[in-house]
């Protein structure tokens, strides 16, 4: 049963560069999730896909931009790289069908996002 | 809006000790969910449980157990003996129930409790 996988694994980018993470989503899961973790922070919610529309976003700009694939990926892209924006990304998934909701969110190993 | 707290910032035992991780929550809706996850040094978040608003029941699992209080709202965590690869992150979470359509919410975290058990 494959977990969530994401890629790349670390990433170095210039500021003011745009950057595309990639997330596979637990085996039967249809949603998902996508966290931003500074170093010493908990995660913080970016926004959430689901039937490949955006569900649910938490306070990040517009410059974070996402989309789902009908297979369920999904990926994350941000414009206009800032220093701050420096951070480990973690994508979850879950599952969210009538009658088998699991309300569990399962986390990739995440990306290592490094701005210079 | 809702919120997390987890006010311990860093514990330190010795190993076999218990050791109890506090969590605290503020939220408006009557139907949530709550989670602890652990992060240990490679970084990716391991679920270890959720707790539904109308389930108060505490629950064990092998040296892990969760008091869950509405009253108080609180979510804490309990290792008991503790073991040197307990050592990690410890987050705990929130999760609002969304309207119609079903699923959960993102995830509102804590700011994490750094578990060191030392040998």
């Amino acid at each position: 049963d494959a977990g969530v996988t994401q890629s790349p694994t670390h990433l170095i980018k210039t500021r003011g560069q745009q950057v595309t993470l990639r997330c596979s989503p637990k085996s039967g899961h249809d949603t998902v999730s996508w966290y931003q973790q500074a170093l010493g922070q908990g995660p913080q919610f970016i926004f959430q896909y689901y039937e490949e529309e955006e569900r649910q976003r938490g306070n990040f700009p517009d410059r974070f931009s996402g989309h789902q694939f009908p297979n369920y990926s999904s990926e994350l892209n941000v414009n206009a790289l800032l220093l701050g924006d420096s951070a480990l990304y973690l994508c979850a998934s879950s599952l969210n069908l009538a009658g088998v909701t699991s309300y569990e969110q399962y986390f990739g190993p995440g990306t290592r996002l490094t701005v210079t | 809006a809702q919120k997390v707290t987890q006010a311990q910032t860093e514990i330190s035992v010795v190993e076999k000790e218990d050791v109890t991780l506090d969590c605290v929550y503020e939220t408006r809706d009557t139907t949530y969910y709550l989670f602890w996850y652990k992060q240990p040094p490679s970084g990716e978040l391991v679920f270890l449980i959720r707790r539904n608003s109308f389930d108060e029941q505490n629950e064990i699992s092998g040296r892990y157990s969760w008091n869950f209080q509405k009253s108080t709202s609180s979510f804490n965590f309990t290792i008991t003996a503790s073991q040197v690869v307990d050592s990690a992150v410890y987050f705990c979470a929130l999760s609002e129930a969304q309207g119609s359509g079903g699923g959960a919410d993102g995830l509102t975290f804590g700011k994490g409790t750094h578990l060191i058990i030392q040998p």
